[in-house]
């Protein structure tokens, strides 16, 4: 069975401050593709990044990176020197790949909530 | 979200009512699927697609009907509305890519804010 688990069901924190969104997720696939997305006030569900599992580099963009670790099934956010605009709701997805039962479903964590007071 | 258009974006229906949301994608995809957003929940899938012609059941189903007749649209019907599905719905299209980038992109609908009263 797929499973996603974000435990921190919402963080707050101070502008400039660094924090790490966890993200830690359950597949019997060999192949799978992983991905962050924002949910801000307005609603929308806004991509930020996708995963492929045969792609272990961890990547940076700006001040958001992503730690991508096989080993624990884990795929952590973090946001360094955090402002007030990233205030959100963040998620954590999970695919398959094609030709699966689970091929076309996106599996999502419960999300969490971030707060960054000025 | 480019490529996917979600209809309507705010609705109040009454106990009992049926309505339906509509979804349509341009880019020829594959696979569709709806999902609902409850507070404490993330997004939960109701039912999605493989193809035109080819739909099945997600996690939280019950009360909702989809069909697939083209590649581009996957209208999500409310048969008799209850408050429980009070909600956020999002409908998605994704598709399979080849070459450097290989892999699952999936595009997402602005969303549909529906209150049962």
């Amino acid at each position: 069975a797929q499973k996603v688990t974000q435990a921190q069901t919402e963080i707050s924190v101070v502008e400039k401050e660094d924090v790490t969104l966890d993200c830690v997720y359950e597949t019997r696939d060999t192949t799978y593709y992983l991905f962050w997305y924002k949910q801000p006030p307005s609603g929308e569900l806004v991509f930020l990044i996708r995963r492929n599992s045969f792609d272990e580099q961890n990547e940076i963009s700006g001040r958001y990176s992503w730690n991508f670790q096989k080993s624990t099934s884990s795929f952590n956010f973090t946001i360094t020197a955090s402002q007030v605009v990233d205030s959100a709701v963040y998620f954590c997805a999970l695919s398959a790949p094609r030709g699966t039962s689970n091929t076309g479903k996106l599996i999502f964590g419960q999300g969490t909530t971030l707060q960054v007071k000025p | 979200n480019a490529g996917v258009t979600q209809t309507p974006k705010f609705q109040v229906l009454k106990t009992g009512q049926s309505m339906t949301l509509q979804c349509a994608q341009d880019m020829n995809h594959e696979y569709m699927s709806w999902y609902r957003q409850d507070p404490g929940m993330g997004l939960r899938l109701i039912h999605y697609s493989v193809g035109a012609g080819i739909t099945d059941q997600g996690e939280v189903p019950n009360g909702y009907n989809v069909s697939r007749s083209t590649t581009e649209d996957f209208p999500l019907r409310l048969l008799s509305a209850a408050p429980s599905q009070t909600s956020v719905y999002f409908c998605a299209s994704s598709g399979f890519t080849t070459g450097v980038y290989s892999g699952n992109t999936i595009y997402f609908g602005e969303g549909s804010w529906l209150t049962v009263v």
